[in-house]
């Protein structure tokens, strides 16, 4: 069965302290891996796209990556405003559906 | 601004209302979606639209109904709910449908809660 994992469920981080979250998946064929970024109350707001194990893409302060199991989102010297809930989410090249993990709720405190 | 509007934003209804919630797409895409997101939980994907046709109903209850009547506009219209369904609904659109691995873009969301 199809499965995205997102850990830690929350993360509580001071500003400056840099940190990774995890999304692990097991899919039939992964045709694409996404990154969305949702702050209360408003829809997720797109940051990534990721193909193929071993690519890389970076947005200021975030750094994505994608290896044959997992994405990692690395954040580099956090700011308060990066505060907010990060959602993994694969296209899985079996049924062609976009699965969403539970997500990672960042606080950066200053 | 992402590209798409919804409306409302907040609705409160009764168990037996009827209402419906509106979702509108600038970016020219051909694929409209609805989800479902509950506290702490995976969003749910609901119904799929291709140009104006439904490719996707993911065992959705009937008390939910869906309407596309343009690849730019899409509905959903809710009646005789219950208290479960209250949640943040998201309506989507990409490019294409994600078969063809485009990224999706959502709207702010509408907030419901069914009394």
């Amino acid at each position: 069965e199809d499965q995205v994992t997102q850990s830690p469920e929350a993360l509580r981080l001071q500003e400056g302290e840099s940190s990774s979250l995890n999304c692990s998946y097991t899919v039939s064929g992964l045709r694409g891996l996404f990154w969305y970024r949702q702050d209360p109350g408003k829809g997720p707001e797109f940051l990534f796209t990721l193909y193929s194990a071993g690519e890389e893409k970076e947005k200021e302060r975030l750094k994505a990556t994608l290896t044959k199991k997992e994405s990692f989102l690395h954040i580099t010297a956090p700011k308060p405003e990066d505060s907010a809930t990060y959602l993994c989410a694969v296209l899985d090249g079996g049924g062609g559906k976009l699965i969403f993990g539970q997500g990672t709720e960042l606080s950066v405190k200053p | 601004e992402t590209g798409v509007t919804q409306t409302p934003r907040h609705l409160v209804m009764g168990m037996t209302n009827k209402k419906s919630l509106k979702c509108e797409q600038h970016l020219g895409h051909n694929a409209m979606y609805w989800y479902k997101q509950s506290a702490k939980k995976p969003l749910e994907l609901m119904f799929v639209y291709s140009l104006e046709e439904r490719v996707e109903n993911n065992s959705v209850p009937s008390r939910f109904s869906p309407e596309c009547p343009n690849s730019s506009h899409l509905f959903l219209h809710l009646h005789t709910l219950q208290p479960e369904d209250s949640a943040l609904y998201l309506c989507a659109s990409s490019q294409e449908t994600a078969l063809s691995g485009n990224t999706i873009y959502f709207g702010e969301g509408s907030w419901l809660t069914v009394v």
